[in-house]
């Protein structure tokens, strides 16, 4: 078993859907990162988050600690949102080690 | 417009041959990372440095990959002897923090590398 696993694995979503991304762990963890990785390669970090929830512009990140989950939501999607979007722990150990899930490859239709 | 520069961005040799990637981080960022991604194992935390000092480097084949910091505005990562299981693309990313991995990264572009 993985130690951080995702879902689902591919989506394929009509422009103007809202978007869930579900990221679970199963090793404690200091903080996570939600990364997108667009279809030319280039890796942007969208959220770091230990707890609660973060908003930017229409995404939106939620952390449950206790239940070791964590939920990437993309609201109004549109077709550039297009990408795979990598959940990475920060395992708790001395120097936080990270540790990335497979990704959910996201496709937004026009 | 700041942002990590990495080269070269695409990189082809056989497979013996030693290979140098290079990165410069951020002006300001205490922290560097390098990870390697391919199809198979997805992206992977070679190793990171803060303020130059490498404080990880546990996910690096010792016996050939080398990372070192020689001043703040570059690190570098070494393969030497190159095999054809080392082909994957190389991201270096930069981050400003206390604590090392807890804040937002910054990404390069990637070397795509390939030995052939």
């Amino acid at each position: 078993k993985n130690e951080v696993e995702q879902s689902p694995q591919n989506l394929t979503a009509q422009e103007g859907e809202f978007i869930t991304i579900n990221c679970s762990y199963s090793v404690g963890i200091s903080a996570l990162h939600w990364l997108q990785q667009h279809p030319g390669g280039g890796i942007v970090s969208l959220f770091m988050l230990s707890s609660g929830k973060k908003k930017h512009g229409r995404l939106i990140a939620t952390i449950n600690i206790q239940e070791k989950h964590s939920s990437l939501h993309i609201t109004a999607s549109h077709p550039r949102d297009s990408a795979v979007y990598i959940c990475a722990v920060l395992w708790e150990t001395s120097y936080d080690k990270v540790i990335f899930g497979p990704g959910t490859s996201l496709s937004v239709i026009p | 417009d700041a942002r990590v520069t990495q080269t070269p961005r695409h990189k082809v040799t056989e497979m013996g041959q030693e290979v140098t990637m290079r990165c410069q981080p951020i002006l300001g960022h205490n922290t560097v990372f390098w990870y390697r991604q391919t199809m198979m194992q997805g992206l992977e935390l070679l190793a990171y440095f803060r303020n130059r000092a490498p404080l990880d480097d546990s996910g690096m084949p010792k016996d050939r990959f080398s990372a070192e910091m020689p001043d703040a505005t570059l690190a570098t990562l070494k393969i030497q002897p190159s095999e054809p299981r080392d082909s994957a693309v190389y991201f270096c990313a930069s981050g400003s923090t206390h604590r090392g991995l807890g804040e937002t990264q910054y990404f390069g572009p990637g070397t795509r590398l390939l030995v052939l």
